[in-house]
């Protein structure tokens, strides 16, 4: 089936800082997606891509849709301490509806 | 309610015994999934709802877990014979109408927490 294999699975840093995570696929996706999960509750869409080569911005955030296809990042300027949480990039499964979801990057600011 | 809801939010459970997770999705929203998160781990997909459409079961993990969704709205996930492993947290999600294209938004419960001791 397809994987999304995510990176890096954890991060510590330093409010302030910016932060860069990325996701691969092991096939070609027509649509990127990063969802947040903060503690005890479920995940939120933050940004969706739908072009390969497409660059989205979302306050703090930006997010791109690499040109394989097969990859996409996500980076978080001047992090502040409410960004902590589990950060996921997904695509679309097997089905029509369906999505994959990576394994996660867990994101600890320290104040 | 505005949101997805799920019940119970939390369910200690002894190992060989049956759990059932409930699911009330957004009203409105005719695509409703259900996906496992372990510790530490991804989200696993176990199961999806689209209309009136057959269930897309591929993700369950062994013929224990089985999933219904009554008229088309309230989901319930069971689990027959509960072993150790199946400890995690069950989400579930929904998602509007596909038929005008899939845009990847799903809206996510806040998790039922099983734990089988």
């Amino acid at each position: 089936g397809q994987q999304l294999n995510q990176s890096p699975q954890s991060m510590f840093i330093q409010e302030g800082e910016d932060v860069s995570m990325n996701c691969t696929s092991s096939s070609i996706f027509n649509t990127w997606l990063w969802y947040k999960q903060d503690p005890g509750e479920g995940p939120v869409l933050l940004i969706a891509l739908y072009k390969a080569g497409e660059l989205t911005s979302n306050g703090r955030l930006t997010a791109q849709f690499g040109i394989t296809r097969k990859d996409s990042f996500l980076n978080i300027s001047a992090s502040i301490p409410s960004d902590v949480g589990i950060y996921f990039c997904a695509g679309p499964g097997t089905s029509y509806g369906k999505l994959t979801f990576g394994q996660g990057t867990i994101l600890t600011v320290h104040p | 309610g505005a949101g997805v809801s799920q019940s119970p939010s939390n369910k200690v459970t002894e190992k060989g015994k049956d759990v059932e997770l409930r699911c009330d999705p957004i009203s409105g929203h005719t695509a409703l999934y259900w996906y496992r998160q372990s510790l530490g781990q991804g989200l696993e997909f176990l199961i999806y709802f689209q209309g009136n459409s057959a269930p897309d079961k591929s993700g369950l993990p062994s013929d224990r877990f089985s999933a219904e969704r009554t008229g088309g709205s309230v989901s319930t996930l069971t689990i027959q014979r509960t072993q150790q492993e199946d400890s995690a947290v069950y989400l579930c999600a929904s998602s509007l109408d596909l038929a005008g294209g899939f845009t990847g938004e799903l809206f996510f419960g806040e998790g039922s927490r099983l734990t089988v001791l």
